[in-house]
């Protein structure tokens, strides 16, 4: 079974584009949730999203940041107008149920945004 | 606010040598997880704790859950290089929707 997905591995924008990355969770998991780790910190939960429903977006900033997982195709985490500081690697997990730590999250290798 | 601390943020010790790293916190947790993350890649379960004072052997690596469920520890015996990575907790969050990450600590074994 393939783990999850996330393209592109890496990714460089100039400040003012727009970075969208992909995240194709495990077959049959239907629960995604987005990480974003900075250098010199830890993971730092961003969005926990279901199928076509946004759950907890509550790490997420409110402005810029958007994110989605449609009936069909991967969850997309889209940053607009990127600035030097969203420069990080974004991790997505993906689990089959959610019932809190009792399910487990499994993490993609990440994507690792550059920003000029 | 929940956080997790962990100790120590580095280590460099040569193969053979024991270890214990170590996630505290303020809060009460109902459980939490140790991942093992290597460069350029996500992190990986190792193991999951539940119980208060529970202990869980993996190999080499054992876990401990604090009587209280406000700190764990990691212990490695004989260590060697390939367990060389960045050791992370992480705690369910008390929305019940996220996972709570300890900054880590990132060990080296040397042969």
């Amino acid at each position: 079974n393939a783990g999850v997905m996330q393209n592109p591995r890496h990714l460089v924008r100039r400040r003012g584009q727009e970075a969208r990355l992909r995240c194709s969770p495990v077959k049959g998991h239907s629960h995604v949730y987005w990480y974003r780790q900075l250098p010199e910190e830890g993971l730092k939960f961003m969005v926990y999203l279901q199928k076509e429903n946004i759950i907890d977006e509550s790490g997420m900033p409110k402005e810029r940041f958007s994110a989605e997982f449609p009936k069909e195709g991967p969850s997309i985490l889209r940053i607009q107008q990127v600035v030097r500081g969203d420069s990080a690697a974004y991790f997505c997990a993906s689990s089959l149920n959610h019932r809190g730590l009792t399910d487990t999250q499994y993490f993609g290798p990440g994507t690792r945004l550059t920003v000029l | 606010t929940q956080l997790l601390e962990q100790s120590p943020q580095f280590l460099s010790i040569q193969e053979g040598e024991n270890l214990t790293v170590y996630c505290n916190s303020s809060s009460v947790f109902s459980s939490l997880q140790w991942y093992r993350q290597e460069p350029g890649e996500g992190p990986v379960l190792l193991v999951t704790v539940v119980t208060g004072g529970e202990v869980k052997k993996l190999k080499r690596l054992t876990f401990q859950f604090g009587d209280a469920r406000k700190d764990s520890s990691l212990h490695i015996t004989a260590a060697q290089p390939g367990d060389t990575g960045l050791y992370l907790c992480a705690g369910e969050s008390q929305a019940g929707t996220a996972l709570i990450f300890g900054k880590g600590t990132t060990l080296s074994v040397s042969s």
